[in-house]
């Protein structure tokens, strides 16, 4: 595709329910990565895919967050139980190359909300 | 991860003022890259520096990464209404760290 496209958009989590967030890289794009972001706060790293192989996973808040990359190209985020403290925007991020000197592609992020 | 400190938290510019922002570690860095982030947007990149004393210019923006690599800095000049936003240092070997962020606000 031409960007990242992330879905949904926007999404309302009674607290303890679980939800699933979609992340389609742009195509042929190697690495991916989610991030959190809080209101007025700055990306904080969650994880981080090369191809289908979940690299570094030590920024994911707890045993509740999960994600996946099963065939190296779309990645879902799941958390379980949701809590009123996921609430933010989840941003999904994609670069061509093996590490990150190359510039990431940010989608527009699904706006969590967790009432 | 590697932690960039990021000054100022906000600034606030009359139309036409410039501006700086500052990004600071006490680690050497590999590479400083910046971003800027629209408000309801998602971060958008800017520039990456990897050599010390770098400097690389876009029009009004000056980014500069320190001889030490432990510090960047982000100038725009004269800025213009559609420079609002926030913008963003980060850096990173593997995993791309955020820094915290300065908000720019300009007056018109």
């Amino acid at each position: 595709g031409a960007g990242v496209s992330q879905s949904p958009r926007y999404k309302v989590a009674k607290r303890g329910q679980d939800v699933a967030l979609r992340c389609d890289p742009i195509s042929g794009h190697v690495s991916l990565f989610w991030y959190q972001q809080a209101l007025g706060q700055g990306p904080e790293f969650l994880t981080y895919f090369q191809n289908e192989a979940q690299l570094d996973k030590s920024g994911l808040p707890s045993d509740r967050f999960f994600a996946e990359r099963p065939e190296g190209s779309v990645s879902t985020l799941k958390i379980q139980r949701t809590q009123q403290e996921d609430s933010a925007v989840y941003l999904c991020a994609s670069t061509l190359a093996e590490a990150t000197n190359e510039k990431l592609f940010f989608g527009s992020g699904t706006q969590l909300s967790v009432l | 991860g590697q932690q960039v400190m990021q000054i100022p938290q906000y600034q606030h510019v009359q139309e036409g003022e410039d501006f700086t922002t500052y990004c600071n570690s006490s680690t050497t860095l590999s590479n400083i890259q910046w971003y800027k982030q629209r408000p309801g947007g998602h971060p958008v990149f800017l520039i990456q520096l990897v050599k010390s004393g770098e400097v690389k210019k876009q029009k009004r923006l000056t980014f500069q990464f320190g001889e030490a690599k432990k510090n960047s800095s982000l100038h725009i000049t004269a800025t213009q209404t559609t420079d609002v936003g926030t913008y963003f240092c980060a850096t990173g070997a593997n995993n791309l760290f955020f820094g915290t962020g300065t908000r720019l606000t300009v007056i018109p």
